[in-house]
């Protein structure tokens, strides 16, 4: 069962404006939330992240927002870029029990900017 | 510059084969992964191994086996393929397994199992 979901597939978003990239999670016990992005055929790189304590995180044009209550974080790209095009992947690591160390993924987005 | 290094992008064998990927850290990370990214399913975990010789199953074990001699090195075996193993390889490394530290990854080995 998918701990950490990333449930529409892929977003199309024309440059300049915001993407916003949504990623669900259902175990309460998660402390940690990282952003990858992946171009084909290469492997995932680290975007950005955020701990469970706070409930926003920001980077350049890269911001992330945590609602614990909600258990829902989501990615936004502000403003978007042709280069930004990619699979975006949610993952999520707690640092506590019989999972400590484990990335759990999501299924990844794939961005599409158009000029 | 941190670098995960795969032997092979690309490799073809045959169902029944024994296959090893192999996978180098240049980092001194501690903690190494394998995972396998397939289209709709994203990235899953088949072992992690957080010190020399030590290893962990991770959530799709089935079928693989893997080897830690060195703290740079961890190797990948498909002890016998089949075409369902047909699927995207990718190693990461960590200095942690705690906190935010991010995972780094390595190119990929695209496997196909005839």
């Amino acid at each position: 069962d998918q701990q950490v979901k990333q449930n529409s597939p892929s977003l199309s978003v024309q440059e300049g404006r915001i993407s916003i990239l949504n990623c669900d999670y259902t175990n309460s016990m998660f402390d940690y939330f990282l952003w990858y992005k992946k171009y084909p055929a290469e492997g995932p790189t680290f975007l950005i992240s955020i701990s469970s304590i706070k409930d926003k995180n920001e980077d350049g044009r890269f911001t992330v927002f945590l609602n614990k209550s909600a258990k829902h974080l989501s990615l936004h790209i502000v403003p978007s870029q042709p280069g930004d095009s990619a699979v975006y992947f949610c993952a999520a690591r707690s640092d506590r029990g019989s999972t400590l160390g484990r990335l759990y993924f999501g299924r990844g987005t794939q961005l599409t900017v158009w000029p | 510059d941190v670098k995960v290094t795969q032997s092979s992008r690309y490799l073809v064998k045959r169902t029944g084969e024994k296959v090893f990927l192999e996978c180098v850290q240049d980092m001194d990370h501690e903690n190494m992964f394998w995972y396998r990214q397939d289209p709709g399913l994203g990235l899953r975990l088949i072992y992690f191994s957080y010190d020399v010789k030590m290893k962990e199953k991770g959530d799709i074990p089935e079928g693989y086996s893997v080897s830690r001699e060195k703290k740079e090195r961890f190797s990948l075996i498909l002890e016998s393929a089949s075409t369902n193993q047909t699927s995207m390889y990718l190693c990461a490394s960590s200095p942690t397994l705690r906190g935010d530290v991010e995972a780094f990854f390595g190119q990929g080995t695209r496997l196909t199992v005839v």
